[in-house]
C-alpha cells in the first residue's frame, strides 16, 4: 500500500539552530512530493513540492528538501529556525496518473521553537 | 488573487443531523479535493472533483457525498452525523489535480 512515514512526532530545537524533518514514502514509483505547514486551527500551506529534475527544492520561508531515490526519503531543512516557525509539517504525496486530488500525509511532525 | 475559501468556519451539529460544507475554489482552478483531519487518523482524502465529475474517492462511507458545481464551487455533505464524524473538513483546490494544491483554512465541524 502506499504509505508516507514522518518518524518523529515531535521536534524541539532552539530558535537560531538548524532543521531537518524526516519523510519517507513508500510507493512503486517516485511520487509528486510535497511539505505542507500548519499552524493551529489553520489550513496548511504549501512550503515546497517536488516533481521531477534537481533533487534539491528550493521553498518559501527560507525552508529546503532533498529528494533522494535510493533512501525514498524527502527531508525537509532549514538552516536557521525562527520563532515563527514553529507549527506542525505535513510530508504528503500523490501517486500521479490518475491519483487526481488524492494526497497521501504522513503523520506530521509538530515543531516547537525554544528561545 | 483570493484563496481558497470555506464556510463555515465552525459548526456545531447534533447526532443524527445532516450537514453541508462549502468550498470556493482559487479561481482558475477546476480540481476540488476534500479531506478529514482527525487527532486520531490524520489527514484522509476523501474525494476530488474535476468539471463536476467525481474523479476519485476514499475509503469513507456512503454517508459522505460532495458535489461540484459548473463554476468549480464544490460542496460535500454529510447525512446521519456520529460523533466520529467531528473534525477539521479541508478542502484544496488545484489546476487539474496532481501538481499543487491551495488548501483553505476548513470548517471545523463538532458533533454533540
Amino acid at each position: 500500500a502506499q504509505s508516507v512515514t514522518q518518524p518523529d512526532i515531535h521536534i524541539t530545537v532552539s530558535e537560531g539552530a538548524s532543521l531537518e524533518l524526516r519523510c519517507n514514502y513508500s510507493y512503486g514509483a517516485t511520487p509528486y512530493l510535497f511539505w505542507y505547514v500548519q499552524s493551529p486551527g489553520q489550513g496548511l500551506q504549501l512550503l515546497l513540492k517536488y516533481f521531477s529534475g534537481d533533487t534539491l527544492v528550493q521553498g518559501i520561508k527560507g525552508f529546503e528538501a532533498e529528494f533522494k531515490r535510493s533512501q525514498s526519503s524527502f527531508n525537509l531543512r532549514k538552516p536557521s529556525v525562527h520563532w515563527s516557525d514553529a507549527a506542525e509539517y505535513f510530508c504528503a504525496a500523490n501517486a500521479g496518473g490518475t491519483s487526481y486530488g488524492k494526497l497521501t500525509f504522513g503523520q506530521g511532525t509538530i515543531l516547537t521553537v525554544h528561545p | 488573487k483570493a484563496g481558497v475559501t470555506q464556510t463555515p468556519r465552525y459548526l456545531i451539529k447534533t447526532r443524527g443531523q445532516q450537514v453541508t460544507l462549502s468550498c470556493s475554489p482559487i479561481s482558475g482552478h477546476r480540481s476540488v479535493s476534500w479531506y478529514q483531519q482527525t487527532p486520531g487518523q490524520g489527514l484522509q482524502f476523501l474525494f476530488e472533483y474535476f468539471s463536476e465529475t467525481q474523479r476519485n474517492k476514499g475509503n469513507f462511507p456512503g454517508r459522505f457525498s460532495g458535489r461540484q458545481f459548473s463554476n468549480s464551487r464544490s460542496e460535500m455533505n454529510v447525512s446521519t452525523l456520529e460523533l466520529g464524524d467531528s473534525a477539521l473538513y479541508l478542502c484544496a483546490s488545484s489546476l487539474e489535480g496532481n501538481h499543487g494544491y491551495t488548501f483553505g483554512s476548513g470548517t471545523r465541524l463538532t458533533v454533540v
